[in-house]
């Protein structure tokens, strides 16, 4: 089974500083997506970046950024210039490709920003 | 368009009562989810739906069952509720196609008396 693990359950940022959150994840299939969602106190899942285990180019959605090292099955979120309104809870997301598409998702790092 | 949509948003229950959790969708999607959140635990998959008329069991399926007689919708249902039931639990859909991420509903607060 693919387990994801978030193994920082807080973290806290200056605002317009930078600040790394870690996910790891354990699979043995070569084909994969994987995602970062954000979760405000609204409880609203929202899209914040996604990659494909195949594209060796990281991907970018404005401030946000994600460092991904298949070997090493990491993919961190990396927020530049956070803003107040980037607290929430993040939650990293391995999704299969297979019949079910299913999801799994870590245990969440709370994001406190400071300002 | 509104998305994934969740009937009720609250409930209380007590030990031993049934109900029934509805998650609507009008994107056409064909696979639907049902998760439970609960603190320090991050998202767990219930069961799931690859279209109209299936379902398959997710990570956590016991005390749950789940129907999908119209593709629009996924119910889940709670049979005998227990305590260990309390939780948040959210639907989402997905679109066929790759690189597609889920579409959560706003979720439901679930309490067990």
């Amino acid at each position: 089974a693919q387990t994801v693990t978030q193994s920082q359950p807080e973290m806290s940022v200056q605002e317009a500083e930078t600040v790394t959150l870690s996910c790891t994840y354990d699979t043995s299939e070569s084909d994969y997506y994987l995602f970062w969602y954000k979760q405000p106190p609204s409880r609203q899942m929202i899209l914040v970046i996604r990659q494909e285990a195949y594209k060796q180019q990281n991907a970018t959605e404005n401030r946000f950024s994600v460092n991904f090292q298949k070997a090493a099955k990491s993919f961190s979120l990396k927020i530049s210039d956070s803003q107040l309104g980037d607290a929430a809870m993040y939650f990293c997301a391995y999704r299969r490709k297979n019949t079910g598409n299913q999801f799994y998702f870590g245990t969440g790092t709370s994001l406190t920003v400071i300002p | 368009n509104a998305g994934v949509t969740q009937t009720p948003k609250f409930r209380v229950l007590k030990t031993g009562q049934s109900m029934t959790l509805l998650c609507a969708q009008d994107m056409n999607h064909e696979y639907m989810y049902w998760y439970r959140q609960d603190p320090g635990m991050g998202l767990r998959l219930i069961h799931y739906s690859v279209g109209e008329g299936t379902t398959a069991k997710g990570e956590v399926p016991d005390g749950y069952n789940v129907s999908r007689l119209k593709k629009q919708n996924f119910l889940l249902g709670l049979e005998s509720a227990a305590p260990s039931q309390t939780s948040v639990y959210f639907c989402a859909s997905l679109p066929t196609g790759p690189y597609n991420e889920q579409f959560f509903g706003p979720g439901t607060r679930l309490t067990v008396l």
